[in-house]
């Protein structure tokens, strides 16, 4: 079964720091690109950003939000992605999720499995 | 900042067709963005739909169809069941899926 698990999450204060895991089982990790998505309470999903695999230099990119603050990075012998976020703001309380970007064989492309998601509570 | 648009509620009947768009503030859509249509029910994650502009994963019930129209990435329902009711995003890949941005979702109601 293709499971993805997060876990991490917890209550910090202003600029502070956390850092997410992402537990993948189930298929193949190294060869997947994992992005980040988090979603405030009562509101929509934000697309936070992405790793990609080892083939395609671990290359990541963030939402402008997140950029210079926040770090995605993996460890394929573990099949975990992590999300590092420093100096966080109240706007980061979130439920954070992890997904995987699956690639179909014709090369389209698109999240198909997520984690459960683990909640980020950034307050004083 | 780009921006993706998505009606923020409609209603259908059971068994009714209802179309939801996507799009977005840089232009028309097409299938280089990828389009990609989530469901989300209340205190659950977020299940994939479709994939690249139509393309439906194993799971997806087949009801459910994604399209281009007008300019724009669609998620047509046909044949809404009561289950069908929930929060539908849409997501738009720019820069070859080096950036996403999501819709900010249709609340669907089914009366």
């Amino acid at each position: 079964e293709v499971q993805l698990v997060e876990s991490g999450g917890g209550l910090v204060q202003p600029g502070e720091s956390l850092k997410l895991s992402c537990a993948a089982s189930g298929f193949t990790f190294s060869g997947s690109a994992m992005h980040w998505v988090r979603q405030a309470s009562g509101k929509g999903l934000e697309w936070v950003g992405r790793i990609r695999s080892k083939a395609k230099s671990y290359a990541t990119t963030y939402a402008a939000s997140v950029t210079g603050r926040f770090t995605i990075s993996r460890d394929d012998s573990k099949n975990t992605a992590y999300l590092q976020m420093n100096s966080l703001k109240t706007e980061d309380t979130a439920v954070y999720y992890c997904t995987r970007l699956f690639v179909s064989n014709t090369g389209d492309y698109g999240m198909d499995v997520w984690g459960q998601g683990t909640t980020v509570t950034v307050s004083s | 900042q780009t921006v993706v648009t998505q009606e923020p509620s409609l209603t259908v009947s059971p068994g009714g067709t209802v179309t939801l768009t996507c799009a977005s503030s840089t232009g028309a859509v097409t299938s280089g963005y990828s389009p990609n249509w989530f469901q989300q029910k209340p205190g659950q994650a977020p299940r994939a739909l479709i994939y690249s502009t139509s393309n439906k994963h194993s799971w997806t019930p087949a009801r459910f169809s994604g399209s281009l129209l007008g300019g724009k990435a669609a998620l047509t329902l046909s044949g809404v069941q009561p289950e069908d009711e929930a929060e539908y995003y849409c997501l738009l890949y720019y820069g070859g899926a080096q950036l996403g941005v999501f819709g900010g979702g249709t609340k669907l109601t089914v009366l």
